[in-house]
């Protein structure tokens, strides 16, 4: 069984600081990684897609990527109120198509 | 990014009515799109995966006969619930893919049934 796992939180930082969200998966064959944020009663949107190992920055977010340990994750700097959501980690383990295992999400609060 | 669309995004029926849901890619042509269902507080659960000119393929334990899943076009796909009942009250989400292996999702829609 392919699984993802997250903390499902929630998890607290103040106004300013680093959030970083970890994301763990069980397939070891997953090509491709991504994280969503997801506002209370809405659709998820997508942040960052990863396929490497390694760091990926794109304005305030980082993802991060090691496969030989199976995680990944993100990192939020400058946190501010309006980043408060459930972010989503999802894989896609079967290349060549759009299936993905979704985490359960993580439970984020940025306090002002 | 891509834009996907849902229509309607709140619909309230009766017991025993069926609920026909759209979902659009409005900028690129999707070969692929995803139905999602998602109950308060809990993660999205996978429904189906709809493929342009097929059958849909459905996940284990939902009911295809109840979920009526349509794929006419490069752009549209349709979530019909049919004889719907209170338990199926839910956030419905469909999603598209694009690219290799990137999904877009829709804004998703809120059903309700009385």
């Amino acid at each position: 069984q392919k699984e993802v796992e997250q903390n499902s939180g929630p998890l607290s930082v103040p106004e300013g600081a680093i959030a970083s969200l970890n994301c763990t998966y069980s397939d070891r064959g997953s090509q491709s990684f991504f994280w969503y944020r997801q506002y209370s009663g809405k659709s998820p949107e997508l942040i960052m897609s990863i396929y490497s190992n390694g760091d990926k920055e794109d304005g305030r977010f980082t993802a991060q990527l090691n496969k030989a340990s199976q995680y990944v994750s993100l990192l939020i700097r400058d946190s501010q109120p309006s980043d408060s959501a459930t972010y989503l980690c999802a894989v896609n383990s079967a290349s060549g198509t759009y299936k993905y295992i979704f985490g359960t999400g993580t439970r984020l609060k940025v306090l002002a | 990014g891509a834009v996907v669309s849902q229509h309607p995004s709140r619909v309230i029926c009766k017991s025993g009515t069926s609920v026909k849901i759209e979902c659009r890619s409005l900028d690129f042509q999707a070969t692929t799109m995803f139905w999602y269902r998602q109950f308060p507080k809990k993660s999205l659960m996978l429904m189906a995966t709809s493929n342009e000119g097929s059958k849909a393929t459905y996940e284990q334990g939902v009911e295809k006969d109840k979920f009526l899943i349509n794929h006419a076009s490069l752009t549209l796909s349709t979530l019909t619930v049919t004889s719907a009942h209170p338990e199926d009250s839910s956030f419905y989400i469909c999603s598209a893919g694009i690219g290799t292996d990137t999904q877009y999702f829709g804004p998703g829609t809120r059903l309700t049934v009385l």
